[in-house]
């Protein structure tokens, strides 16, 4: 059973070029969250889906960020008009249920130059 | 949003039991408690979570307080592998939602 798969593991953009990141769940898994990482800082929460629906997104910023959770295909995290503040680390996690553990994939690291 | 306190750094010998402690005095009474760390710049990795009992796998214990106010995490025989970032986390679980809110953690030294 793999893991939580992230894609690309490193990505590198231009300001104001777009940033689409991609996470495929653990099998059988439909729930998704998305967080951030800024150098030296804790991970912050950006979006919680489950299958097609955004549950919450308290997390993420009001312009330029969306994420989607298809029904087929991976969760995608789109990041338009990138700007330098963007380069962080984004992290991808699972889980089965509510209360159950979530795993988290290795992380794609945005740089935008 | 983070609901928990931790110890900013802590260092162990090596082959030692480390206990990291989390103070979460305002948990409700359906939330989880879970640990995670983080070594180096990699994803987050799952350690163990409770709810109100003690808890134990092949990784490490969960401790927590009967009145759920705080708990221990211990690694029963550090190496100089355990060396990272540990997470506590209660789980809020809300409007359907269930996020975890990653505090600073505790930077776990493990001294050869």
């Amino acid at each position: 059973n793999a893991g939580v798969m992230q894609n690309p593991r490193h990505l590198v953009r231009r300001r104001g070029q777009e940033a689409r990141l991609r996470c495929s769940p653990m099998k059988g898994h439909s729930h998704v969250y998305w967080y951030r990482q800024l150098p030296e800082e804790g991970l912050k929460f950006m979006v919680y889906l489950q299958k097609e629906n955004i549950i919450d997104e308290s997390g993420m910023p009001k312009e330029r960020f969306s994420a989607e959770f298809p029904k087929e295909g991976p969760s995608i995290l789109r990041i338009q008009q990138v700007v330098r503040g963007d380069s962080a680390a984004y992290f991808c996690a699972s889980s089965r249920g509510v209360n159950t553990e979530a795993f988290f994939g290795q992380g794609t690291r945005l740089t935008v130059v | 949003d983070a609901k928990t306190t931790q110890p900013p750094s802590m260092d162990c010998a090596e082959g030692r039991a480390a206990n990291l402690p989390c103070n979460h005095s305002t948990i409700s009474g359906n939330e989880y408690v879970y640990w995670y760390r983080q070594i180096h710049s990699q994803g987050p990795q799952y350690i163990i979570h409770g709810l109100k009992n003690n808890e134990t796998n092949e990784m490490a214990s969960l401790i927590i307080t009967e009145d759920r106010k705080s708990s221990t995490l211990i690694l029963p025989h550090a190496t100089l592998r355990d060396t990272a970032v540990y997470y506590c986390i209660v789980r809020v679980v809300n409007k359907g939602g269930n996020q975890f809110y990653f505090g600073t953690g505790t930077s776990l030294t493990v001294i050869p």
